[in-house]
């Protein structure tokens, strides 16, 4: 069975300060990785996901996630956040063979604030 | 394109009534979820739809829950005799499977509130 655990709640952040989002996982099998974003009142949206191939991943708005599997961790990290990046953040993971259920962590909201 | 849809957006019962909320994937995706999302649990896996296999109901919390999926596209989620607890949103996803893609793309959910 697989688990996420995001620590932080709530991340209060000043616009342009720099913010990084935590995300462990636990998995006994090799398993993918994914950030989604939600913005209030709207669906969740795919900001970003680790599949294979190079630990460093990014998304088109800046933010970025590297997958650490000694540390079994894939933090999401942004040098300089937006008003506009106020929203909740999920980390999830599937194993990566067979039936694909996300399991989820419980989230991190962003606060940004001018 | 046009991404996944689900009705009604909002949904509002009274505690014993049955409820059908509806979710079409996107055109083409052979996968098909339903997540639950509630305050006390977060996001939880209901059950999966896979082409012509039978569904995996693993996820859902009661007998009382069922659901369908109509010529592989379509699916309905069936709350029978809902529950205050059965308060929630709940989010329909489709994927493309056997592709590397690995990617579930998330509906705008279903708002149901039991009274």
């Amino acid at each position: 069975a697989q688990s996420v655990t995001q620590l932080d709640s709530q991340v209060p952040v000043f616009e342009e300060a720099p913010v990084e989002l935590r995300c462990n996982y636990s998995s006994s099998v090799s398993v993918y990785l994914f950030w989604y974003v939600q913005y209030p009142n709207q669906g969740l949206q795919l900001l970003l996901k680790y599949l294979s191939g190079s630990t460093l991943v990014k998304s088109i708005n800046g933010f970025e996630a590297e997958f650490n599997k000694s540390q079994t961790s894939f933090h999401l990290r942004k040098p300089s956040v937006h008003i506009s990046d106020t929203a909740e953040y999920f980390c999830a993971v599937t194993h990566n063979t067979g039936f694909q259920k996300l399991v989820f962590g419980t989230g991190t909201r962003l606060l940004v604030s001018p | 394109g046009a991404g996944v849809s689900q009705s009604p957006s909002n949904k509002v019962t009274e505690k014993g009534k049955d409820v059908e909320l509806r979710c079409d994937p996107i055109s083409g995706h052979t996968a098909l979820y339903w997540y639950r999302q509630s305050l006390g649990q977060g996001l939880e896996f209901l059950i999966y739809f896979q082409g012509n296999s039978a569904p995996d109901k693993s996820g859902l919390p009661s007998d009382r829950f069922s659901a369908e999926r109509t010529g592989g596209s379509v699916s309905t989620l069936t709350i029978q005799r809902t529950q205050q607890e059965d308060s929630a949103v709940y989010l329909c996803a489709s994927s493309l499977e056997g592709t590397a893609e690995r990617t579930q793309y998330f509906g705008p959910g279903t708002r149901l509130l039991v009274l």
